[in-house]
C-alpha cells in the first residue's frame, strides 16, 4: 500500500519555505527521501530512522514520528535548483530490502 | 560513485512485440529492482532481484518478467507489449549490509512508447 504524499503540488518563490508530508498506514523502520529533477534520475537525499530523529541535507531537513507514520520533509529558504518531484520511500520491513514509494510531490521554485 | 545505467532513454515498440530492457550497475550490489514511473502514481515496483537468478514479484508484476544471469545485470522483458504498458521504467540497485539505512541508487530510466 503507497504512502500519501501531501500536498501534490507546490509553486514557491524563491527563498520561501515548504513542507512535504509522508504518512503511511503502516508500521514503518525507515523513510528514504529522494528528489528527481526533470528528466533525470531520482537522487538519494536522507533516510530518517525509527526514534524521531531529523536529519539535514543543506537547507532540507526531515523528522520522523513513528507514532503517526509520518514523516516530513522541510525545505527552508528555498532555491531555484530545489525544483523537482520529492519521493518518500518508506521501509515496512527494517532492511530496506524493498521501499514502498508515495505518488510524489512536484515543487516548482520560481523567482 | 555508484553508476547505474539502462540501455535506452527512448524506445518505440509496437503492440504484440517482445520488449528487453537492460539495467548495469557497477558496484557489486545484490539487490536489483525495475519500477515504472506513471503521472500521479510515483513508482510503483514491477520485480526485485536479491541475488543472481533469484526474484521476487514486486507490487505490479503482472505482464512482465525479470532476468538475471549476473549479478551486475537486470533485465525486464515484456513478452507481449501492450499499449497501458507505455511508460517510464526506472532500474535501481541496493547493497545488502542488512540494515534500513541501505539506500537505492536509480539509473536514468527508459521511456518506452507502445504504439
Amino acid at each position: 500500500q503507497q504512502p500519501v504524499q501531501s500536498p501534490q503540488a507546490v509553486i514557491l518563490r524563491e527563498g520561501e519555505d515548504a513542507v512535504i508530508n509522508c504518512s503511511s498506514s503502516k508500521a514503518l523502520y525507515s523513510v528514504h527521501w529522494y528528489r528527481q529533477k526533470h528528466g533525470e534520475a531520482p537522487v538519494f537525499l536522507m533516510i530518517l530512522l525509527k526514534g524521531g530523529e531529523q536529519k539535514g541535507h543543506e537547507k532540507i531537513s526531515a523528522s520522523f514520528n513513528e507514532k503517526k507514520q509520518q514523516s516530513s520533509l522541510y525545505l527552508t529558504a528555498s532555491q531555484l535548483s530545489y525544483s523537482g518531484t520529492y519521493f518518500c520511500g518508506t521501509d515496512l520491513t527494517g532492511t530496506a530490502s524493498k521501499l514502498t514509494f508515495g505518488t510524489g510531490t512536484r515543487l516548482q521554485v520560481t523567482l | 560513485d555508484v553508476k547505474v545505467t539502462q540501455s535506452s532513454r527512448y524506445l518505440v515498440k509496437r503492440t504484440g512485440e517482445k520488449v528487453f530492457l537492460e539495467c548495469v550497475q557497477d558496484m557489486d550490489h545484490e539487490n536489483m529492482f525495475w519500477y515504472r514511473q506513471d503521472p500521479g502514481l510515483g513508482l510503483r515496483l514491477i520485480y526485485f532481484s536479491y541475488d543472481v537468478k533469484m526474484k521476487e514479484k514486486g507490487d505490479i508484476p503482472e505482464g512482465y518478467s525479470v532476468s538475471r544471469e549476473k549479478k551486475e545485470r537486470f533485465s525486464l522483458i515484456l513478452e507481449s507489449a501492450s499499449t497501458n504498458q507505455t511508460s517510464m521504467y526506472l532500474c535501481a540497485s541496493k547493497g545488502t549490509s542488512g540494515r534500513s539505512t541501505d539506500t537505492q541508487y536509480f539509473g536514468p530510466g527508459t521511456r518506452l512508447t507502445v504504439l
